[in-house]
């Protein structure tokens, strides 16, 4: 069956660490990669995508992740993190078809400290 | 860009009560629509999605039912409501032309049954 796995349900950081937060999937076949966002009162939001080429994609604020296919596994990473980057973080699978619907990973909740 | 418009954002209902969430779609047409309910360290689960209007496909059993009475517009619904239906409520969409097909969220509605 398809599925997401995200390994940290509650990460707690202080400012200026390094940030890598684990996603691991189960799909049968090309997949297309998102992770998506959603701070304190805000829509949930798209922070990156692979659909296909260079393997390390970057998105927004700073965040990159990369696909590694022989693990199957997206894993999303900063450098050194903000107390704005609080928010729960999504991981996602589609299947390359294009139109497939997308499944979620149980999230993880990123608490960044001053 | 498409614009989600979710309503209401917070409702609170007896069990055994009616239940209809509205979700329209700005920006955009013929979209795939979405359905899902996020609950706490579980991640969205899918309920039902989309391809036009009248279509509909269900992803899990369950209390309730949904709508696409329009090209843009997609309601959720139950005839009576029950406890475990309580739940934060996503409407989402993707365009279906064009690549890639991430997916556009609203704002959601908090449902808590009582």
């Amino acid at each position: 069956a398809q599925s997401v796995s995200q390994h940290n349900h509650h990460v707690i950081l202080s400012e200026a660490a390094s940030l890598e937060l684990g996603c691991n999937y189960s799909y049968g076949g090309t997949v297309n990669l998102f992770w998506y966002v959603q701070y304190p009162g805000q829509h949930l939001q798209l922070l990156l995508k692979y659909f296909s080429g260079d393997p390390l994609v970057k998105g927004i604020k700073g965040f990159e992740a990369e696909f590694i296919k022989s693990k199957f596994s997206f894993n999303l990473r900063k450098p050194s993190v903000q107390w704005s980057d609080t928010a729960e973080y999504f991981c996602a699978v589609q299947g390359s078809g294009g139109y497939n619907k997308l499944i979620f990973g149980a999230g993880t909740r990123l608490a960044v400290h001053p | 860009s498409q614009t989600i418009h979710q309503w209401p954002a917070t409702l609170v209902q007896p069990v055994g009560s009616p239940l209809s969430l509205e979700c329209t779609v700005e920006g955009t047409s013929n979209p795939n629509l979405y359905w899902y309910r996020q609950a706490a360290g579980r991640g969205l689960q899918l309920l039902f999605y989309s391809v036009g209007i009248g279509q509909i496909s269900s992803e899990v059993p369950q209390n309730l039912s949904a709508s696409r009475p329009q090209d843009r517009q997609f309601i959720l619904s139950s005839k009576k409501l029950l406890l475990s239906d309580s739940g934060f409520y996503l409407c989402a969409c993707h365009r279906t032309s064009g690549y890639p097909y991430e997916q556009y969220f609203g704002p959601g509605t908090r449902l808590t049954v009582t």
